[in-house]
Order: structure tokens, then C-alpha cells, then sequence
């Protein structure tokens, strides 16, 4: 059992726009920054947001992080087939002293 | 570029050892801390632990405590990560990971491919 939550599975068509969310606690996302990783099958973790908002450099501005109270969410607009690929955030959590993620979601695109 | 290159997969007997590596390129070794997570099969992600590359200091997860050390060889910029007492819930993807920042703004920015440790008898 992850501690963060995520939805298992996630689709969209192309052109579409799609939320991912990420639900934990007081002591991780509740007090701590969130961070988002795209992995395609058989690589490693790509990171995609880090500290809630923020995009890395060559990381397309269809990606988008927001994070509200213990939540979080990964929108991705204009969503096209090269986007298919598994999501997983990931905090600090101060009650558990290591790092926590969730179990992922797929992301599909019909 | 930064790179984290990790060996190969492992076949290990329950009760054996194993010890991945995770050799690194394109920065300052000594400048970051290394994390090690796992990922087995149809789970999320397992933080196990962090070392420090300067010092050689590490933190363990509670649950790993006494089963895994890590280490780090600055004259190759190579970490290892070996578990030992292995049983079949071992099984997994092993990964290494850099950090950057600290406290609230800490985050993985670069990845290794992934180990592959099969255990199995």
C-alpha cells in the first residue's frame, strides 16, 4: 500500500487535457513540497514537477503541478500519444522520516 | 551530462547477499547526496535509503535497518547498495537516485536505469 494515493488508471484523447491526482496527509504533501516523475516502460523516472509547480528545463509547458492543502495534481493539456506512460508524485513525509510516493497511474491515450 | 549507470541484473538464493552499483558521471561526486529506492513488481516506489557521497554517512529506512548498507568509492565515483538475508519479497527493481536541495525543497532530478534482483531458490 503506497502512502500517497493515486488512481490507478488515467486516459485521455489526444488534443485533450488530463488531471492526475496525488492525495496524502499533514506530514508529507500537507507540509512538503511534491514532485511528479513520468516513466515509460523499462526506464528510468523522469522528473517532470518538483517543489509543487516548478518544470525543468525541456520539460514541455503542457505540464502543469498544483497542490492544495494535503492534494495534489499533474494536468497535462494537449495531450498527445508520446504522453502514454505511467505518473508517480512522490513528498517528504516529517512523520516517517523518508520519502513516500504513489503506487502510480497510467496514463492512456485512445 | 549527468549520468547514473547502474550494473547489471542479479539472480540471488534467499539468504545470499547482493550489492548493486551505481557509477556516476557529469558532476561533482562529492557534491550530492544519493538515495536508493525499490520498485517491486506491480508496487510503487520503496525509499530505502540515502548516502552521503562526501562523507560516506548514511540513513536507512527503519525497515531496511540492519539489512543494507551503502557505500561510496570517491577515487571511481561509484556507489554500491548491497542487501543482505534476501527473500523472495526482494525481488524488484533497484534503483539510485540524486538529490537536490534539502528539507521541504529536496527532489530526485536524475535516475539510474534500474536493477533488476531476482530472488529465487
Amino acid at each position: 500500500q503506497s502512502v500517497l494515493t493515486q488512481p490507478p488508471s488515467a486516459s485521455g484523447t489526444p488534443g485533450q487535457r488530463v488531471t492526475i491526482s496525488c492525495s496524502g496527509s499533514s506530514s508529507n504533501i500537507g507540509s512538503n513540497t511534491v514532485n511528479w516523475y513520468q516513466q515509460l516502460p523499462g526506464t528510468a523516472p523522469k522528473l517532470l514537477i518538483y517543489i509543487d509547480d516548478q518544470r525543468p528545463s525541456g520539460v514541455p509547458d503542457r505540464f502543469s503541478g498544483s497542490k492544495s492543502g494535503t492534494s495534489a495534481s499533474l494536468a497535462i493539456s494537449g495531450l498527445q500519444s508520446e504522453d502514454e506512460a505511467d505518473y508517480f508524485c512522490a513528498a517528504w513525509d516529517g512523520s516517517l522520516n523518508h520519502w513516500v510516493f504513489g503506487g502510480g497511474t497510467k496514463l492512456t491515450v485512445l | 551530462q549527468v549520468q547514473l549507470v547502474q550494473s547489471g541484473a542479479e539472480v540471488a538464493k534467499p539468504g545470499a547477499s547482493v550489492k548493486v552499483s551505481c557509477k556516476a558521471s557529469g558532476y561533482t561526486f562529492t557534491s550530492y547526496f544519493i538515495h536508493w529506492l525499490r520498485q517491486a513488481p506491480g508496487q510503487g516506489l520503496e525509499w530505502m535509503g540515502v548516502i552521503n557521497s562526501s562523507g560516506g554517512n548514511t540513513n536507512y529506512a527503519q525497515r531496511f535497518q540492519g539489512r543494507v548498507t551503502m557505500t561510496r568509492d570517491r577515487s571511481t565515483s561509484t556507489l554500491y547498495m548491497e542487501v543482505s538475508s534476501l527473500r523472495s519479497e526482494d525481488t524488484a527493481v533497484y534503483y539510485c537516485a540524486r538529490v537536490v536541495g534539502s528539507g521541504k525543497l529536496a527532489y530526485f532530478d536524475y535516475w539510474g536505469q534500474g536493477t533488476l534482483v531476482t530472488v529465487s531458490s
